[in-house]
């Protein structure tokens, strides 16, 4: 068990650009969630998937903001045409849905930062 | 919408005394109730969990008690030691996703 694991953990981008984030789950885990994180806050939750669907998107998740979860392992969140209130840590969590509950499991989070 | 409040910080206490982080809920339902840790430089770690009324939930000498009546989850340790420092966030959960309170930065002193 190598835990959650999530690439890059800084990336400095320009506004306007794209970005593309990567998160590893714990490998038998077939819940994968995505949340955001600013500075004095608390994570706020964005989309979460059960193997390959994504079941729920929160409001805050723009259009400017894509996530995929191919063949149900690893997931990908990109957010387009980067704004400066992006800026933020994006943190990658798994569980394994096994009945009742269950508990997430984070990874260290990917810092992005629009200049 | 379901929410959490949580005591600013940061809390300072010197090593060996009594804490208390106050953790408040708002919820439709009957939610889950969470404490995570946050370790400078490390990701969130779940601390301690409680899942219906009067649940009393524990871990490494840290508790904190499942309160319907006052939807309260407070945090609560005897005895802070240094190792203690980081950052606590009270979480609930309805469903599956998780609500996070702000949270409350420790500091403990020798």
């Amino acid at each position: 068990d190598t835990g959650v694991s999530q690439n890059p953990r800084h990336k400095i981008t320009k506004r306007g650009q794209n970005v593309t984030f990567r998160c590893d789950p714990i490998s038998e885990h077939n819940r994968l969630y995505w949340y955001r994180q600013t500075l004095g806050q608390g994570p706020e939750f964005l989309t979460y998937f059960q193997n390959e669907a994504q079941l729920e998107k929160s409001r805050l998740l723009s259009d400017r903001f894509s996530a995929e979860r191919p063949k149900g392992s690893f997931s990908t969140l990109e957010i387009q045409r980067t704004e400066q209130g992006d800026s933020a840590m994006y943190l990658c969590a798994s569980s394994l849905d096994v009945g009742g509950w269950y508990e997430q499991y984070f990874g260290p989070g990917t810092r992005l930062t629009v200049t | 919408g379901d929410s959490v409040t949580q005591m600013e910080g940061p809390v300072t206490l010197s090593e060996e005394a009594f804490l208390t982080i106050n953790c408040t809920y708002t919820a439709t339902g009957y939610p889950s109730l969470f404490w995570y840790v946050q370790y400078p430089g490390e990701g969130l770690q779940l601390l301690l969990k409680a899942t219906k009324a009067d649940d009393k939930g524990s871990n490494k000498g840290f508790e904190a008690t499942y309160r319907k009546e006052t939807t309260s989850f407070h945090l609560e340790k005897g005895s802070v030691q240094v190792s203690d420092s980081a950052v606590y966030f009270c979480a609930l959960s309805n469903t599956d996703k998780l609500i996070f309170g702000t949270g409350t930065r420790l500091q403990v002193f020798p």
